[in-house]
């Protein structure tokens, strides 16, 4: 069972814009969201998180919004730079250590 | 400070063969945790550590996988036999303590296995 979903394999913006990108879960017992960048052959590296105690967190141009009622979360990158091209996974912990990523959407800045 | 090294970068093996991929997490950092992340896939759990203590592997998905970290520090991942299925690229993640620590790994750039 998928218990993360990222619905948008791919994304792409003009630099200087918005980036939205959003995850969906299932599991109402995931209590730590997580937002993860990768490059290609690189590993991931940690953006941003909330708790679900929350349901806003910000750095610089990186706010998270969690909706738990929706079991939605988000990502926006505003104002979106070519850099941020990469692959976005969100994730999730729920009472443990393990991760639970999402597939991750391709985000593509362009100039 | 270096961050989580893995090695070797790449890796091909013939169906039925042995491989030991090996990790170096951050010094100091007590967790340590194995992904696997197929082609267009998301990284999936397979084990995590606490020191040398194996506390999860049910990620694992079969028993031709196994883990050690005997000293607590460098991990080490076998996969015996082979299959194509084993295709992937294996991650390493270390972070600092098992409590608000773990919620960020720190991640190395994977060993990519291809077998043929």
């Amino acid at each position: 069972d998928q218990q993360v979903k990222q619905n948008s394999p791919s994304l792409s913006v003009q630099e200087g814009r918005i980036s939205i990108l959003n995850c969906d879960y299932t599991n109402s017992m995931f209590d730590y969201f997580l937002w993860y960048k990768k490059y290609p052959a690189e590993g991931p590296t940690f953006l941003i998180s909330i708790s679900s105690i929350k349901d806003k967190n910000e750095d610089g141009r990186f706010t998270v919004f969690l909706n738990k009622s929706a079991k939605h979360l988000s990502l926006h990158i505003v104002p979106s730079q070519p850099g941020d091209s990469a692959v976005y996974f969100c994730a999730f912990t729920g009472g443990g250590n393990k991760l639970t990523f999402g597939t991750g959407t391709q985000l593509k800045v362009e100039l | 400070g270096a961050g989580v090294s893995q090695s070797p970068r790449y890796k091909v093996a013939k169906r039925g063969q042995d491989v030991a991929l090996r990790c170096d997490p951050i010094s100091g950092h007590v967790s340590l945790f194995w992904y696997q992340q197929a082609l267009g896939q998301g990284p999936e759990f397979l084990t995590y550590f606490q020191n040398e203590a194996q506390l999860d592997k049910s990620g694992l998905p079969s028993d031709r996988f196994f883990a050690e970290r005997p000293e607590g520090s460098v991990s080490t991942l076998k996969i015996q036999r082979t299959q194509q299925e084993d295709s992937a690229v294996y991650l390493c993640a270390s972070s600092l303590d098992p409590g608000q620590g773990s919620l960020r790994q720190y991640f190395g750039p994977g060993t990519r296995l291809t077998v043929t």
